[in-house]
C-alpha cells in the first residue's frame, strides 16, 4: 500500500496547456521533492520543500513551479506545456532528520504533443 | 564536487547467476551517506540501504550484500542467485553537506538489470 500518491499516472497533453501534477503523502513528512527522470534514466532534482510555505529550486532548471500549502500536498504546475517537458516526474518525501531515505511515488509519465 | 558514477549502463544475466553492480563516488566531505535504490518496471524507486561514511562494515540482507570501501570510494551491490523479480533499474546515490546545509541527494545514472529465466 503506497504512502505517497501521484496523479495522474499517465498524461498526454497538447502544447500550451496548463497542467498540475499532484503529489500527496500520508506519512506526515516535512520534506518533499520533485525529480525529473529523462529517458536515459538519470534523475534530476527540480524542486524541494522542507515544510509548509517553503519551496526551493533544485539542480536542474525547470519551468515548472510548486507550492506547499499543506504538509501532505506538493503539487507541481506547468503553466504552458511544451514537448521539451515530456518526461517522467517522480515525487518523494522524507522525514525531518538529515540523510533519511526518500519514499517515492510511482511517478507521472507526461507526454506533450 | 559530489558525483556518483555507475559505469555499467545495462547488464543481462540468467537466473541464479550472481551479479555485482558497481558504484564509485566523489566527495570532499568526510561525513556523507550512500544509498541504493531499486526502480522496478512499475516506476517507483524503492529504498534498499543507507550507509554512513563512518561505517565500513559490509552488510548482507538475504540475497543482497553491499561492499563499502572508502579506500577506493566504492559502494558495490551484489545480488546472489539472481531472480527474475530482481529485474529493475538500480541507482546508487550520495548525500553530503556540500550544498550549503541542504541535503540534496545526488544519483548515479542508474544501471538496468535484466534477469532472464
Amino acid at each position: 500500500e503506497a504512502d505517497i500518491y501521484q496523479t495522474p499516472r499517465y498524461l498526454v497533453i497538447g502544447t500550451g496547456k496548463k497542467i498540475t501534477l499532484e503529489c500527496s503523502q500520508t506519512m506526515g513528512h516535512d520534506k518533499m521533492y520533485w525529480y525529473q527522470q529523462d529517458p536515459g534514466m538519470e534523475l534530476h532534482l527540480i524542486h524541494y520543500s522542507y515544510g509548509v510555505n517553503s519551496t526551493e529550486k533544485g539542480d536542474l532548471s525547470s519551468e515548472s513551479t510548486v507550492s506547499r500549502i499543506r504538509t501532505e500536498h506538493f503539487p507541481l504546475t506547468l503553466e504552458s506545456a511544451r514537448p521539451s517537458h515530456t518526461s517522467q516526474y517522480l515525487c518523494a518525501s522524507s522525514e525531518w532528520e538529515p540523510r533519511q531515505p526518500l519514499h517515492f511515488g510511482n511517478g507521472t509519465r507526461l507526454t506533450v504533443t | 564536487a559530489q558525483k556518483v558514477t555507475q559505469a555499467q549502463t545495462e547488464i543481462s544475466v540468467v537466473e541464479k547467476e550472481d551479479v555485482t553492480l558497481d558504484c564509485v563516488y566523489e566527495t570532499r566531505d568526510t561525513t556523507y551517506y550512500l544509498f541504493w535504490y531499486k526502480q522496478p518496471p512499475s516506476g517507483e524507486l524503492v529504498f534498499l540501504i543507507r550507509r554512513n561514511s563512518f561505517d565500513e562494515q559490509n552488510e548482507i540482507s538475504g540475497r543482497y550484500s553491499w561492499n563499502f570501501q572508502k579506500s577506493t570510494s566504492s559502494f558495490n551491490f551484489t545480488i546472489t542467485a539472481s531472480q527474475v523479480v530482481d529485474s529493475a533499474v538500480y541507482f546508487c546515490a550520495l548525500s553530503d553537506s556540500t550544498q550549503g546545509g541542504s541535503e540534496k541527494l545526488v544519483f548515479g545514472k542508474g544501471m538496468k538489470l535484466t534477469v532472464n529465466p
